[in-house]
């Protein structure tokens, strides 16, 4: 039972393509993000929903678009690809309140795109 | 802005011997949790262990422990008797109490010597 998941886990695709990455958590969680990972490694948080409510937008272009349908759910759309979005790309969930209040993040396998 | 700053690119350690991540972190917050995870090859991300800002004793996990420094802002990651599975990339992480995100170091590649 994958508690984070993320289709695809590769992507290769053309510049100036659309496409899209879609995440589902089993956890019951009311938070969900995207990050994005570049080739050197580094983390930066993207966007961030709970319970379908946009919380964190951060500096990202508007070429992308997350959508939340329901709090198990959280897509990443791409227009207009370009090479520099070639990176690895990580949804998460976490529970806002728990009883140790750490809000621990849980993440999916990541998916690579490929942007050629 | 908080930042996370892991000085160490890399870090070799033979197996069964013990290595020491190091972490520093700037806020002007009090309270505030921290986090290492681990990125093996997979790319799974996976969490280590995590210590809340308002627990004076440092948390320990099998043989993974932290030395929490509160005042120097520092919190580094031990690792005992080191086993070739623990050949990952170590991320330290930084989330303030109100806030939903996390911030990330740029990473440790640990590498163990068999």
């Amino acid at each position: 039972d994958t508690a984070v998941s993320q289709t695809p886990k590769y992507l290769v695709t053309q510049m100036g393509n659309d496409k899209s990455i879609k995440c589902e958590q089993n956890l019951g969680h009311d938070t969900m993000y995207w990050y994005k990972q570049d080739s050197k490694k580094f983390l930066k948080i993207m966007f961030s929903y709970n319970n379908k409510e946009l919380i964190i937008n951060e500096t990202v272009p508007n070429r992308f678009s997350p959508k939340s349908p329901d709090k198990a759910h959280l897509n990443l759309h791409i227009n207009s690809l370009e090479l520099g979005d070639s990176a690895v790309y990580f949804c998460a969930s976490s529970q806002r309140r728990t009883s140790s209040g750490a809000n621990v993040l849980t993440f999916g396998a990541g998916s690579r795109l490929t942007v050629l | 802005a908080q930042t996370v700053t892991q000085s160490q690119p890399e870090m070799s350690v033979q197996e069964a011997e013990t290595v020491t991540l190091s972490c520093t972190y700037d806020t002007s917050e009090s309270d505030y949790y921290l986090f290492w995870y681990k990125q093996p090859p997979s790319r799974q991300m996976i969490l280590v262990i995590r210590q809340e800002a308002y627990k004076q004793q440092n948390a320990t996990e099998n043989r993974f422990s932290v030395n929490f420094q509160k005042a120097a802002k520092s919190f580094s990651l031990k690792i005992s008797d080191s086993q070739l599975g623990d050949a990952a990339m170590y991320f330290c992480a930084y989330r303030s109490k109100n806030d939903y995100k996390l911030s990330f170091g740029a990473g440790t590649t640990v590498t163990v010597r068999a």
